[in-house]
């Protein structure tokens, strides 16, 4: 079945403490990227990548990394978690940027002390 | 910078009735224009994509209409149903793939 998961589904964690959400995707796709969601601001890009070794920052990049050594892999990293990037974050990915469905994946709900 | 815009943010209507979301956007230089559908706590589902070349697209009950020149997309689902409740997004992409959301309208159909 083609489609994106995300893991962890849930989180929580302690301001600090460095943790990973991994992103995977089965169907090829070369674009994929990271959004949160947040109410009252709704969905918002943090990074985005066009393929293999290239990555670029979205509209909320701070205190976010990620990295793209695979094709579908796209693991978003908080170094150091603070309170406001408590969120809902999903991760999506396309054939290619621009042209084409996005697919999302299920989200991941975090929560930092 | 592009702005996305859905009128109205709730809307409740009973079973059977027609709906009409709609969705404006500030910058008409975009690539496509998709509809996502998000239930509670649930990821986003890609309902239509309408490329910027297109005037509309079709899937099933639901029927998206884009006019590029004045910023506007309406979303029309037929004969609704309790299983159609759910928020609806709107999302513009420009040549990077980056989708800029709208805030979204809850729908609710009552049996």
């Amino acid at each position: 079945e083609a489609q994106v998961t995300q893991n962890p589904r849930y989180l929580i964690t302690v301001t600090g403490k460095k943790l990973t959400v991994t992103c995977s995707q089965n169907m090829n796709h070369e674009y994929m990227s990271w959004y949160r969601q947040d109410p009252g601001l709704g969905l918002r890009q943090i990074y985005y990548s066009m393929n293999v070794e290239v990555t670029d920052k979205g509209d909320v990049p701070e205190g976010y990394k990620v990295s793209r050594k695979e094709k579908r892999n796209f693991p978003l990293i908080l170094e150091s978690p603070s309170p406001n990037q408590t969120s809902l974050y999903f991760c999506a990915s396309s054939l290619i940027q621009g042209l084409e469905t996005q697919y999302f994946g299920p989200g991941t709900r975090l929560l930092v002390l | 910078k592009q702005e996305v815009t859905q009128i109205p943010a709730a809307l409740s209507v009973p079973e059977g009735e027609n709906l009409v979301l709609n969705c404006s956007f500030t910058d008409s230089a975009i690539y496509n224009l998709q509809w996502f559908r998000q239930d509670p706590g649930k990821g986003l589902t890609s309902l239509l994509l309408i490329q910027s070349s297109q005037r509309e697209q079709t899937s099933g009950r639901l029927n998206a209409s884009l006019d590029k020149s004045s910023g506007r997309s309406t979303l029309y689902i037929a004969a609704s149903q309790p299983g159609d409740s759910a928020t609806y997004l709107c999302a513009v992409a420009d040549s990077w793939g980056k989708l800029q959301f709208g805030a979204g309208t809850q729908v609710v159909v009552t049996p």
